[in-house]
């Protein structure tokens, strides 16, 4: 079955860290770019990086570089977003999701996601 | 680039017409011809999933009284006749320029 699981997620202090991954399953992994997308409670999708297939190319909203680092292994068909320095407007769901080509930049599949709660 | 939806809540009745607008901050129009403009909805305790990419392609497995329109900024997502299971939040994503969504239409019978 081709699906996406994320797991990782949980409750963290302020200023905490925490690593999410991604579980890819039903397809070859490798040839697809890669997001992260988070939506806050009751709030709207919002991008928070991508990675290429051979992870050459890294990309992250603005205001989240140098907080956090997307990752992926190709051999384990897993994605991976540390997020460190953690804030309560990071309270999120994060969802991983797969760019269906390059000539589309379309999001073709989305995992049920995985809560983070940053508490003060 | 910033996208604006509108109406941000949308009440319908089963087996009448629904219209959502999508507007962009920047043209979506590609060099290539394509639009990179994508619909997607959200159903209750669920993830997003895709309904139209570049502008008007019905995604696998998504019924023909969804279609999408438009060109440039102004772009439309229409429900022929809607059904119950309709419900949920639609957004409209551009991906010319990473990834940008609208803050989504609560579509509710």
């Amino acid at each position: 079955e081709v699906q996406l699981v994320e797991s990782g997620g949980g409750l963290v202090k302020s200023g905490g860290s925490l690593r999410l991954s991604c579980a890819a399953s039903g397809f070859t992994f490798s040839s697809y770019t890669m997001l992260w997308v988070r939506q806050a409670p009751g709030k709207g999708l919002e991008w928070v990086s991508s990675i290429n297939g051979n992870s050459a190319y890294l990309y992250y909203r603005a205001p989240l570089e140098g907080r956090f680092t997307i990752s992926r292994d190709n051999s384990k068909n897993s994605l991976y977003l540390q997020m460190g320095g953690l804030r309560a407007e990071d309270t999120a769901v994060y969802y991983c999701a797969r760019e269906k080509d390059s000539d589309s930049h379309t999001l073709d599949l989305w995992g049920r996601g995985t809560l983070v709660t940053v508490s003060s | 680039i910033v996208m604006t939806q509108s109406p941000l809540s949308l009440p319908v009745t089963p087996g009448e017409p629904a219209s959502i607008s999508c507007r962009s901050s920047q043209s979506l129009l590609h060099i290539n011809g394509n639009n990179y403009l994508d619909w997607y909805v959200q159903k209750p305790g669920q993830s997003p999933q895709l309904l139209i990419y570049l502008g008007f392609i019905r995604a696998s497995g998504v019924p023909d009284r969804f279609s999408g329109s438009g060109s440039g900024t102004d772009f439309t997502l229409e429900i022929s006749r809607v059904e119950a299971e309709d419900v949920g939040v639609y957004y409209c994503m551009q991906g010319l320029q990473f990834w940008t969504f609208g803050h989504g239409t609560n579509v509710e019978i």
